[in-house]
This record gives C-alpha cells, sequence and structure tokens, in this order.
C-alpha cells in the first residue's frame, strides 16, 4: 500500500493564481482531511469529508474548495492563491474521526 | 474554535532523562491521540486513548486520558537523542467530525 500521497511536493504561486493539491490514499477509509500548518504551530482544519460526496467545512476553511467524486480522492483547490495561503498542507485519511489519521508527506506552498 | 493547549512550549533536556507534558482542552473529547512529527515529515501516531482514566504505553511512552476527559498526559522515560521532534495531542470532540490539533511540544534531547 502507498498509503497517503500527495502532491505536489513543492510548489510557487503568483498572487490570484489558482491551482489544486492532489491527496489520494489506498487504504479505503471514509475520512479524510487537509490540514495547514505554519511556522511553530500546529495543525489547523481546512476541509474534512466522511465519505464520497459529503465534504464539510473545518476551522480555516476560507480561500480553500474541496470535492470528493471518489473514496479514494480529496484535492485541494485555491481559487485565488493569497500570501496568507503560504503554508505546509497536509492531506490525511482514517476510518472515521476518532481513530488514527495517516498523514502524507505534505505540500509546502509559497505565494508570492 | 477548539483551542488545545500544550505545555510546555518546549523542553531541552538531557539524554536519558525523563519528559513529561501534557495537553488540556476547553471541552470534553472522546479520544485522545499523541502524535510526533519530525522535521519536514507529516505526524505519526504514537498513541491512541479511548476512555477516561486509561493508560497506555508504547515502550518507553505512557499516556493517559485524564478523567476529566479535557486532558491528557504524555510521558517519555529514559530519552534518546531520535526523540527530538514536536509532540501534538489531537483528538475529536464529543460533538461532531472535526478533529483538532494542540500547540505542540518541541523536544530537544542533548547528548
Amino acid at each position: 500500500n502507498a498509503g497517503v500521497t500527495q502532491t505536489p511536493k513543492f510548489q510557487v504561486l503568483k498572487t490570484g493564481q489558482s491551482m489544486t493539491l492532489q491527496c489520494a490514499q489506498d487504504m479505503n477509509h471514509e475520512y479524510m482531511s487537509w490540514y495547514r500548518q505554519d511556522p511553530g504551530m500546529g495543525l489547523r482544519l481546512i476541509h474534512y469529508s466522511v465519505g464520497a460526496g459529503i465534504t464539510d467545512q473545518g476551522e480555516v476553511p476560507n480561500g480553500y474548495n474541496v470535492s470528493r467524486s471518489t473514496t479514494e480522492d480529496f484535492p485541494l483547490r485555491l481559487l485565488s492563491a493569497a500570501p496568507s495561503q503560504t503554508s505546509v498542507y497536509f492531506c490525511a485519511s482514517s476510518n472515521g474521526n476518532y481513530n488514527e489519521q495517516f498523514f502524507g508527506p505534505g505540500t509546502r506552498l509559497t505565494v508570492l | 474554535g477548539q483551542q488545545l493547549n500544550q505545555s510546555p512550549q518546549s523542553m531541552f533536556i538531557q539524554e536519558g532523562e525523563d519528559v513529561s507534558m501534557n495537553c488540556t482542552s476547553s471541552s470534553i473529547f472522546n479520544t485522545w491521540l499523541w502524535y510526533k512529527q519530525d522535521p519536514g515529515e507529516g505526524p505519526v501516531l504514537l498513541i491512541a486513548l479511548y476512555k477516561a482514566g486509561e493508560l497506555t504505553s508504547n515502550g518507553r511512552l505512557t499516556a493517559q486520558f485524564g478523567i476529566t476527559r479535557k486532558d491528557s498526559f504524555l510521558n517519555i522515560s529514559a530519552s534518546i537523542p531520535s526523540d527530538v521532534g514536536i509532540y501534538f495531542c489531537a483528538g475529536p470532540p464529543n460533538t461532531g467530525n472535526q478533529f483538532y490539533f494542540g500547540t505542540g511540544t518541541s523536544l530537544t534531547v542533548i547528548p
């Protein structure tokens, strides 16, 4: 099993550009989530999904969109990047929000 | 939103010393999870706690689920250099589907 994979690993954007961060898991987990981690801080939940076709907002959803058309994939979209979105983004999956979450390697995003 | 406060924020200890850290929340949690994050990596689960009062060990690590369900504790015995990293508590509150991480405790072990 590959576990949770994320692409790209690094990305530099200009303010106003759009992009999609990809996340995929092969563990048949229903629960998937996106976090951002800023320097010296913990992870903050952006959006999560409890199953295909179901998504909901987390703690810091503004500026991000998600969709969940399959169990395996959970992409995160930035429609108009802003410098405040410079961060490390982690995708995770689990069997329910009360269980161990398995994390991807992260995407390091810089918005100029 | 929910806030999980961890203390201490950072620790500098000698190799071989024991370490204690804790995590408190403003609301009741159903599950407490302790993660470790190495530089440039995603967090990795160390210990999971599912019941108030539960005490669970994983090698040199021991964690406890506080009886109020609003706190948890992690102890590391006889620290070694590879214990260096950031330790996070995390979990879901007893309502909703969200998941929260603590502010983290950064551990440095001096050989």
